[in-house]
């Protein structure tokens, strides 16, 4: 119930197409999902979050779409581009307790020029 | 400013050396957690300080000793370390820590042990 399951995997995708990655979870409890962008050698970069009360948050070229009832949030990069190549991790947090961040496996995205 | 620091960026140590790597965060942030992430895998939780105080040590070996001497410094004080313990090592800062908020990482210290 603690689990955030993340896919795909790995993921290519050519410049200027859409680059899509979902996350599911179970535990009802949660109730906030940020994204988290890694590139090689360094610390995640939080890029976008949504919490329960909102369908879609936009910023830039990042979309988290988020439903409620199927219990599953996306990351959808529009126009990616090769400077998007990196590790992308979802997240999730519950509404009490301490602020403990628990995260999907990862998917690590290579946009090809 | 969202900034958390670390240092060293990289750190070699041998199985019976003792070591510190240091956080900082100027963000008035009162909530510090130490990660550790292996290759290819996500980050994984080893400590909380809340408010200065060690509130979560999810079961971390004593080989690894938190330190928080006040409300911007997070340290890690490392002995007696495996080789399995290299990874990377994040510290990471949020405003408080009993509500779902934004989480900033530092760039990690890499860590190889021999």
């Amino acid at each position: 119930q603690q689990q955030v399951k993340q896919s795909p995997q790995s993921l290519i995708v050519q410049k200027g197409g859409i680059s899509i990655i979902n996350c599911a979870y179970e535990n009802t409890a949660f109730d906030y999902f940020p994204w988290y962008q890694q590139f090689p050698g360094k610390g995640p970069a939080l890029l976008i979050a949504i919490r329960p009360d909102v369908s879609e948050k936009k910023e830039g070229r990042f979309t988290i779409s988020f439903n409620k009832s199927a219990k599953q949030f996306s990351l959808h990069i529009m126009d990616s581009q090769p400077g998007d190549s990196a590790t992308y991790f979802c997240a999730a947090s519950m509404k009490r307790g301490y602020n403990k961040l628990i995260f999907g496996a990862g998917t690590r995205l290579a946009v090809h020029p | 400013d969202t900034e958390v620091t670390q240092t060293p960026k990289h750190l070699v140590m041998g199985m019976t050396n003792k070591k510190s790597l240091k956080c900082e965060q100027h963000m008035g942030h009162r909530a510090m957690y130490w990660y550790k992430q292996k290759a290819k895998k996500p980050p994984e939780l080893m400590f909380v300080y809340s408010y200065e105080k060690l509130s979560i040590n999810e079961s971390v070996p004593s080989r690894f000793s938190p330190e928080c001497p006040n409300s911007s410094l997070l340290n890690l004080h490392l002995h007696a370390l495996q080789p399995e313990d290299s990874a990377l090592y994040l510290c990471a800062s949020s405003q408080i820590p009993t509500a779902p908020l934004e989480q900033y990482f530092g760039p990690g210290t890499r860590l190889t042990v021999t």
